[in-house]
């Protein structure tokens, strides 16, 4: 069983359109991440999530927004894509806490053209 | 979280041990110390972490300084599998936000 899954794994798209990644964990975990990971490899913390709050990177753009139907899915929804959003997203959950360790997805390739 | 300080690469040969150093010098006392790394094309991946005792797992063991301003992943006998981006990561105590990531010791295993 896969741990946590994303889909889809590549997305390909225009500027100005908007999209959604889907992010799902089988492990009982009760808090959720999104990173970026850009070209350059650098991977950073776009939005941490748990039932009772939303931390978010003052970096990101309010294009982007995380919505949560339930405990187990934290989905990346992203208005008007540029051509910067290009980039591998990767979600993450835990059990929350510095005490505990992350678990992270495949990754999905985001290129807008 | 507290900045961390890694080597750019580290070159080293396969079935021998890899010592990966991390300076972290600004440590505060409930910060935790992991270890992630990440392998070409997957997302990154859980390896250790600790807080003031030397750990062991299944991957690695993890080597913390008495003074806890360094520490060193271990990976007894290197495989080619091993061959990945390494980071050291600090987490505080609260740990509600996500991990901080560096650019990571770029580990290169000769076969």
């Amino acid at each position: 069983d896969t741990a946590v899954s994303q889909t889809p794994k590549y997305l390909v798209t225009q500027m100005g359109n908007d999209k959604s990644i889907k992010c799902e964990q089988n492990l009982g975990h009760d808090t959720m991440y999104w990173y970026k990971q850009d070209s350059k490899k650098f991977l950073k913390i776009m939005f941490s999530y748990n039932n009772k709050e939303l931390i978010i990177n003052e970096t990101v753009p309010n294009r982007f927004s995380p919505k949560s139907p339930d405990k187990a899915h934290l989905n990346l929804h992203i208005n008007s894509l540029e051509l910067g959003d290009s980039a591998v997203y990767f979600c993450a959950s835990s059990h929350g806490g510095a005490s505990y360790e992350q678990y992270f997805g495949p990754g999905t390739r985001l290129t807008v053209t | 979280d507290a900045k961390t300080t890694q080597p750019n690469s580290m070159e080293s040969n396969e079935e021998e041990p890899v010592h990966l150093p991390c300076n972290h010098s600004t440590i505060s006392g409930t910060d935790y110390i992991h270890w992630y790394r990440q392998l070409p094309s997957q997302g990154p991946e859980y390896v250790i972490h600790g807080l003031t005792s030397n750990v062991n797992n299944r991957m690695a063991s993890l080597a913390i300084a008495e003074d806890r301003k360094s520490s060193t992943l271990i990976l007894h006998r290197a495989t080619l599998r091993d061959a990945a981006v390494y980071y050291c990561i600090l987490r505080d105590g609260g740990g509600a936000d996500g991990l901080t990531f560096g650019k990571g010791t770029h580990l290169i295993i000769q076969p």
